[in-house]
């Protein structure tokens, strides 16, 4: 079974520094990891996803790479904002799990201006 | 932009009715997902299917019952609403294998 992990549950930082999330899985099995955002209240949106032949992808500000041997992922967001605060979880279909998207519990970032 | 879309947005409801969400995608999708997530807590599978006729109960153990009819169609019924089921309903759709997973915009459930 696929257990999906993330460290830390919770982050705060002032405007302007560097978020580094971490995400590891059992599982390295994968088709693809993937990267959301959730707003307060709301559904989740999807930010990067890396496909299990990759090592990282990027997107404006975002970076996420992957590590599939030692079963961990890595968002990275340059220059934090206060926009950016929300929470972030990773996900990953296991082929074991049939596909099932297993979720980790996220980390809920705080960017103080 | 995902085109799944979730019905109601809200909803408030007597204890002991019955009660169906909405869930609705347009991309085609085969694999189409329920998770529940009650504030600021982690998000729980409680129902899977891998295409039409073809469902599954998730990790988490849950009195809702889904169909799956047509593909673009996978709502979620409570037979009997209580205060218990409360909570925050997403549902999710992928093609498979490494293609992308979207979200709706959930359906935040309170039975009072």
């Amino acid at each position: 079974k696929q257990e999906v992990t993330q460290i830390p549950a919770a982050l705060s930082v002032p405007e302007g520094e560097n978020l580094v999330l971490n995400c590891s899985f059992t599982d390295s099995a994968i088709y693809n990891l993937q990267w959301f955002r959730q707003d307060p209240g709301k559904g989740l949106t999807s930010l990067l996803l890396i496909q299990s032949s990759q090592r990282e992808q990027t997107s404006g500000r975002l970076n996420a790479s992957l590590d599939k041997s030692s079963g961990r992922s890595t968002l990275y967001i340059a220059a934090s904002q206060p926009g950016d605060s929300a929470t972030y979880l990773c996900a990953s279909p296991a082929k074991a799990a049939g596909n099932k998207l297993t979720f980790g519990g996220g980390t809920r970032v705080l960017v103080k201006p | 932009e995902a085109d799944i879309y979730q019905t109601p947005r809200y909803l408030v409801i007597g204890t002991g009715k019955k009660i169906t969400l909405e869930c609705s995608q347009t991309m085609g999708h085969d694999k189409m997902y329920w998770y529940q997530q009650d504030p600021g807590m982690e998000l729980h599978l409680i129902h899977y299917s891998y295409g039409v006729n073809s469902t599954e109960k998730g990790d988490l153990s849950s009195e809702s019952t889904v169909s799956r009819i047509r593909t673009e169609h996978f709502p979620l019924t409570l037979e009997s609403a209580r205060p218990s089921h409360t909570s925050q309903y997403l549902c999710a759709s992928t093609g498979g294998g490494s293609t992308e997973a979207f979200f709706g915009q959930g359906t935040r459930l309170t039975v009072v």
